[in-house]
C-alpha cells in the first residue's frame, strides 16, 4: 500500500476558477501535513502546512484536513497561469515525526 | 539567509564511475534528508540524519549507495559504481525538526545523468 497517494493529473482548470487537489495517506499516526509546489526544473517549495482537522487559509490557498478519512486537500482560488506546476503532498511518519514522505504529485495546468 | 546548498548542480558521468553529491544544510537545522526524484517513482526518501546520525536508510536502493554526515554542516551521497538507472535529480533537504513542526526545506538539486 502506497503511503501517500495523489492523482497524477494533469488537472486542467480555467483561469479564475478554483483548483482542487487531493491526497490520501495510509499512516493514521501522521500529525503533520504539507503541500509543496514544484515548477518544472526547480526544487519543491513549501506553500502550506496543516496539523489540525478543518481548514487553514493563506491568501488564495486553503488546506483542508480530515484525519478520520485520512484525507488532505488543497484549494486554489482565482487560479492564475503562474499556479501551473506540480503539487506535492507530504506527510510525516507516525512512528518517526521527522520522517517526511511525499506523494508523486499532481500536475496542475491553468488554462488562460 | 542561505538555503540548503548542493553541489554539483549538474553532472554527467560514465557508467561505472564514482559519483559524489554534496550538501550543506541550513545553519542550525538538525535533520538532513536525501531524496531522489524520477518521473516514474516520484520523490523518494533515500536516507535521513538527525544530529549527524543516520536514522533511517531503508530507502537506499542498494549497496552502491552510501551517505555520510561527518559534521552538522556537511553531508555526502556517494554512488559507486554508478549505473544509467541512477540518472535522476537528487535533492538534499534540511529541517529544524519539532521546533518547526518538521517542515523541510529543499536545496536546488543535483541533476545526475549516467551514460
Amino acid at each position: 500500500q502506497k503511503e501517500v497517494e495523489q492523482n497524477s493529473g494533469p488537472l486542467s482548470v480555467p483561469e479564475g476558477a478554483i483548483a482542487s487537489l487531493n491526497c490520501t495517506y495510509s499512516d493514521r499516526g501522521s500529525q503533520s501535513f504539507f503541500w509543496y509546489r514544484q515548477y518544472s526544473g526547480k526544487s519543491p517549495e513549501l506553500i502550506m502546512s496543516i496539523y489540525s482537522n478543518g481548514d487553514k487559509e493563506d491568501g488564495r490557498f486553503t488546506a483542508q484536513l480530515n484525519k478520520a478519512s485520512q484525507y488532505v486537500s488543497l484549494l486554489i482560488r482565482d487560479s492564475q497561469p503562474s499556479d501551473s506546476a506540480t503539487y506535492l503532498c507530504a506527510v510525516n511518519n507516525g512512528n518517526r515525526d521527522d520522517k517526511i514522505i511525499f506523494g508523486k504529485g499532481t500536475r496542475l495546468h491553468i488554462l488562460p | 539567509d542561505a538555503g540548503v546548498i548542493q553541489s554539483p548542480r549538474h553532472e554527467v558521468t560514465e557508467m561505472g564511475q564514482e559519483v559524489t553529491l554534496r550538501c550543506k544544510p541550513i545553519s542550525g537545522h538538525n535533520s538532513l534528508f536525501w531524496y531522489r526524484q524520477t518521473m516514474m517513482r516520484g520523490l523518494e526518501l533515500l536516507i535521513y540524519f538527525n544530529n549527524n546520525v543516520p536514522i533511517d536508510d531503508s530507502g537506499m536502493p542498494e549497496d552502491r549507495f552510501s551517505a555520510k554526515m561527518p559534521n552538522a554542516s556537511f553531508s555526502t551521497l556517494k554512488i559507486q559504481p554508478s549505473e544509467p538507472r541512477d540518472s535522476a535529480v537528487y535533492f538534499c533537504a534540511s529541517s529544524l525538526g519539532a521546533q518547526d513542526r518538521n517542515t523541510i526545506y529543499f536545496g536546488e538539486g543535483s541533476w545526475l545523468t549516467v551514460v
